[in-house]
């Protein structure tokens, strides 16, 4: 069974310093792995996925994560964070189904980090 | 741009009443997912569809809840009778999901949310 642990409820930065969120994960399988954001009031949004192709991850708004199968890590950095990325951030796995099932498609979510930005 | 839409988007009703929710997914997706986001518990699960079929709808509470995809373009979510703890924000997610060997793929686009508030 694959399960995803981020390690940090809240982090809290200043305008400018790097951010780091930090997310484990669980997995019989190599999984595939998702960061979701969702500012306040709003749906969730894709921030990048893990595909295999690469084990370090570009996604939208300058955001990056790095696949570690030796640590079983896939935390999200950036390097330089902007008030604008205060929201609520979700690391996700999924489920690799065997063939015939018909779960496939669902997806595990973390807890969830609430980053806030100071200026 | 292709988006998922939710109708209501807030909701405020006395306990006992009836509610439903609707989501249209985006176009061409073949899979709908209905998730109920509180404080207290998170994202959960409640109910998704691929090609208009129920494939998992464990995650409700069954006595007062339903969900259906009478077409394509359409999915409701209903509570019959609603009570203050059915109080959260009801999101509707859609994707493409063509089988369970290429889970990097099974990313889900979410609507806005309908936010319900039941007094």
């Amino acid at each position: 069974a694959q399960s995803v642990t981020q390690l940090d409820s809240h982090v809290s930065v200043s305008e400018g310093t790097p951010v780091l969120l930090r997310c484990n994960y669980s997995s019989s399988y190599s999984p595939s792995l998702f960061w979701y954001v969702q500012h306040p009031n709003k749906g969730l949004q894709l921030l990048l996925k893990y595909t295999s192709a690469a084990t370090l991850v570009k996604g939208i708004n300058g955001f990056e994560a790095e696949f570690k199968k030796s640590e079983t890590s896939f935390h999200l950095t950036k390097p330089s964070a902007h008030m604008s990325d205060a929201a609520e951030y979700f690391c996700v796995v999924i489920p690799l189904s065997r063939a015939g099932g018909t779960s496939y498609g669902k997806l595990t979510f973390g807890q969830g980090t609430i980053l806030t930005v100071h200026p | 741009d292709a988006r998922v839409t939710q109708t209501p988007r807030h909701k405020v009703t006395e306990m006992g009443q009836e509610v439903t929710m609707r989501c249209q997914p985006i176009l061409g997706h073949n899979t709908v997912f209905w998730y109920r986001q509180t404080m207290m518990q998170g994202l959960e699960l409640l109910a998704y569809f691929r090609n208009r079929a129920p494939l998992d709808d464990s995650g409700m509470p069954k006595d007062r809840f339903s969900a259906e995809m009478p077409d394509a373009t359409l999915a409701t979510l209903k509570i019959q009778p609603s009570e203050p703890r059915d109080s959260a924000v009801y999101f509707c997610a859609s994707g493409l999901v063509l089988g369970p060997t290429a889970p990097q793929y099974h990313e889900q686009y979410f609507g806005p949310g309908t936010r319900l508030t039941v007094t």
